[in-house]
């Protein structure tokens, strides 16, 4: 049973476009929400997080907005480029630490 | 500094074979996870160790799969017997403690069970 759950499975976008990547919740005991990437053969890597005692993040051309009272949080790339492509998962954790994962999402930025 | 370190990084097995796989942590992290991650899917946490301590291990098949982590350090996960859907890439992650958030991945032990 999937705790977050993650929308496109996947999606293409034109370098220089914005990707946008979504995801939603359930338990409340979810205290902090990262998202990872991960390139083909590789393990996922950290690539921005966020607590739910803010709405939004920014790091560089990459953005977190979190809508607690939904349960929503999604990932913005902005200007998006060919070295974005990878698969980008969503996740959230409680304070036990335990991760859990949503399914993911293929990104193709096109040249 | 050492990122996660996982061996193998390939294992081809029949069914019914078993296999093991070792993974060495960031050094000082008390934090260590095996996740599986079937290909198309996020990964599914099989078990979390805090220090030599399980802190969770719900999902893991404990009929076939077991794991130690040895002196809170170097951890082996094992699959016997195996089965064809335990074909997956097992990831260990490590982090510094459970309440900080980041995990640090290793890349993976790739297990094809024909």
């Amino acid at each position: 049973q999937q705790q977050v759950k993650q929308s496109p499975q996947s999606l293409i976008v034109q370098k220089g476009g914005i990707s946008i990547i979504n995801c939603a919740y359930e338990n409340t005991a979810f205290d902090y929400f990262p998202w990872y990437q991960q390139f083909p053969g590789k393990g996922p890597a950290l690539l921005i997080a966020i607590r739910p005692d803010v709405s939004e993040k920014k790091e560089g051309r990459f953005t977190i907005s979190f809508n607690k009272s939904a349960k929503q949080f999604s990932l913005h790339i902005m200007d998006s480029q060919p070295g974005d492509s990878a698969t980008y998962f969503c996740a959230a954790t409680d304070s036990w630490g335990k991760l859990q994962f949503g399914a993911g999402t293929q990104v193709v930025v096109t040249p | 500094e050492a990122g996660v370190a996982q061996s193998p990084r390939y294992k081809i097995i029949e069914k019914r074979q078993s296999v093991a796989f070792w993974c060495n942590p960031i050094s000082g992290h008390a934090t260590l996870y095996w996740y599986q991650q079937i290909l198309g899917q996020g990964p599914k946490l099989l078990i979390q160790f805090q220090n030599n301590g399980v802190v969770d291990d719900s999902q893991l098949p404990k009929d076939r799969f077991s794991a130690e982590r040895l002196k809170g350090v170097d951890s082996t996960l094992k699959i016997q017997p195996a089965k064809l859907e335990d074909s997956a890439v097992y990831l260990c992650a490590s982090s510094l403690d459970r309440n900080t958030g980041e995990l640090f991945f290793g890349e993976g032990s790739r297990l094809t069970v024909l």
